[in-house]
């Protein structure tokens, strides 16, 4: 079984509509990430949770809300998704210090299509 | 402030043929570097990286990247590429000690042709 698993794994939706992407890992990892990836920008970081009670903003999280519910948990919500949010998203886990020392660890991404 | 900088957006290269994939990273603080690599249509997986030590690191796939701290970079070599290195590869850093999270560059297609 994936260590870090996403659902769903295609979405296609309209603008306007609110859209949750689910992110779930067996890795017992305190650190959680969501990102997204547009041809030629590489990652981009949209929020990252360091603990359940620890939720900070990224690069560009301006249009997203996360929801971490448990360690293993962590979701993606678009309050009112627009087409330029049209992207591959991914989660990621990580813990910190030896000997992982922040190495992520990915889930196969989530392609949203918004209309 | 951390950041990344791959050069090529796009390296093209004959199947045996050496390929080397530049990264350049800023940071004021010591730092941790990774490579990972996205095969078309998939995640991205850890190809390798540096936390300390020796300055050159190798994966099990015949790549290396040697880290150089006067020149702040990580690049990252293979003597002999093969159709199945195909793949975009992404360098990113992290800062050491860290209450910090991975800056990715924009990444880098490789792209081996017969």
């Amino acid at each position: 079984d994936a260590d870090v698993t996403q659902t769903p794994r295609n979405r296609i939706t309209k603008t306007g509509k609110r859209i949750m992407l689910e992110c779930s890992q067996t890795k017992g990892h305190d650190r959680m990430y969501w990102y997204r990836q547009d041809p030629g920008l590489g990652l981009r970081l949209i929020y990252y949770s360091f603990d359940v009670k620890d939720i900070n903003k990224g690069e560009i999280s301006d249009g997203y809300s996360v929801s971490r519910q448990a360690q293993a948990k962590f979701s993606l919500s678009l309050e009112s998704a627009i087409p330029n949010q049209t992207a591959l998203y991914f989660c990621a886990t990580s813990d910190f210090g030896p000997p992982m020392y922040n190495e992520q660890f990915f889930g196969p991404g989530t392609r949203l299509t918004v209309l | 402030a951390q950041s990344v900088t791959q050069l090529d957006s796009q390296v093209p290269v004959f199947e045996e043929a050496p390929v080397e994939l530049r990264c350049n990273y800023s940071s004021s603080v010591s730092v941790y570097l990774f490579w990972y690599v996205q095969y078309p249509n998939q995640g991205l997986q850890l190809l390798l990286k540096y936390l300390s030590g020796s300055t050159l690191v190798e994966s099990i796939n015949g790549f290396e990247a040697e880290f150089n701290k006067s020149q702040t970079s990580f690049h990252l070599r293979k003597p002999s590429v093969h159709i199945s290195d195909t793949a975009e590869y992404f360098c990113a850093v992290s800062e050491n000690p860290g209450y910090s999270t991975l800056t990715f560059g924009k990444g880098t297609m490789l792209l081996v042709s017969p």
